[in-house]
């Protein structure tokens, strides 16, 4: 069945540090990738997305490469901020079955002053 | 604005008690879901609804039930026969089940439940 796996964290950065969280993925025919950002006490926003292979999503500084051949999708920032502080969770859809977006288990990030 | 509208933003519930958490949206979305979210478990998918008059069980359905009267609202209960309900519920929606053109679904801000 199609699936999500994300590094576990929680994450803990230093002020301008960089950041990748990893995200790979199983999934039946092509689909499309997404990272949601939930900051605390909120609901789920979009992030970014990529619907096709080397495809790369890309706002706020965040950065993922759609990588059919590692089925990957790792969301990358240069330099991360406090307000960056959130839980991230990677995501696919197939567009088919019955079933709607897949998630991962979310990673936290905690950025320090 | 368009968007997603969930409340109460928090609620308190003694054991034995159902109450229901309201969402509501006005993106002209068919479809809309609910999840429950737990500390370190991600979100776990517990009723979704492709079209109004019509719904599904997802993952954990035991102990919730819901509605699909209107498209712009899809209502959850918590009943008493939920063993754990204490949680952060979300609603979400999208164009249609599988997401629509873009594929991504787009959430409101949460209920948190507490039982007492």
């Amino acid at each position: 069945g199609n699936s999500v796996t994300q590094m576990e964290g929680p994450v803990t950065l230093s002020e301008e540090a960089f950041l990748t969280i990893n995200c790979t993925y199983t999934a039946t025919g092509y689909p499309s990738l997404f990272w949601y950002v939930q900051y605390p006490g909120e609901g789920l926003q979009l992030l970014l997305k990529a619907t096709k292979a080397d495809d790369k999503g890309s706002n706020k500084g965040f950065e993922a490469t759609y990588r059919k051949e590692t089925t990957s999708f790792h969301l990358e920032k240069g330099s991360v901020q406090v307000s960056d502080s959130a839980v991230y969770f990677c995501a696919l859809n197939t567009f088919s079955g019955n079933t709607p977006l897949v998630f991962g288990k979310g990673t936290r990030l905690s950025v320090i002053a | 604005d368009g968007g997603i509208t969930q409340s109460p933003k928090y609620l308190f519930r003694k054991e034995g008690q159902n109450v229901t958490l309201s969402c509501e949206q006005n993106l002209n979305h068919d479809a809309m879901y609910w999840y429950r979210q737990d500390p370190g478990q991600g979100l776990r998918l517990i009723y979704y609804s492709q079209i109004v008059n019509d719904f599904q069980k997802g993952d954990i359905a035991e102990g919730y039930s819901v509605s699909r009267e209107k498209k712009e609202s899809f209502p959850l209960t918590v009943t008493s026969a939920q063993k754990n309900p204490t949680a952060f519920y979300l609603c979400a929606s999208s164009t249609k089940f599988t997401g629509g053109a873009g594929g991504e679904l787009f959430f409101g801000e949460g209920s948190r439940l507490t039982v007492l």
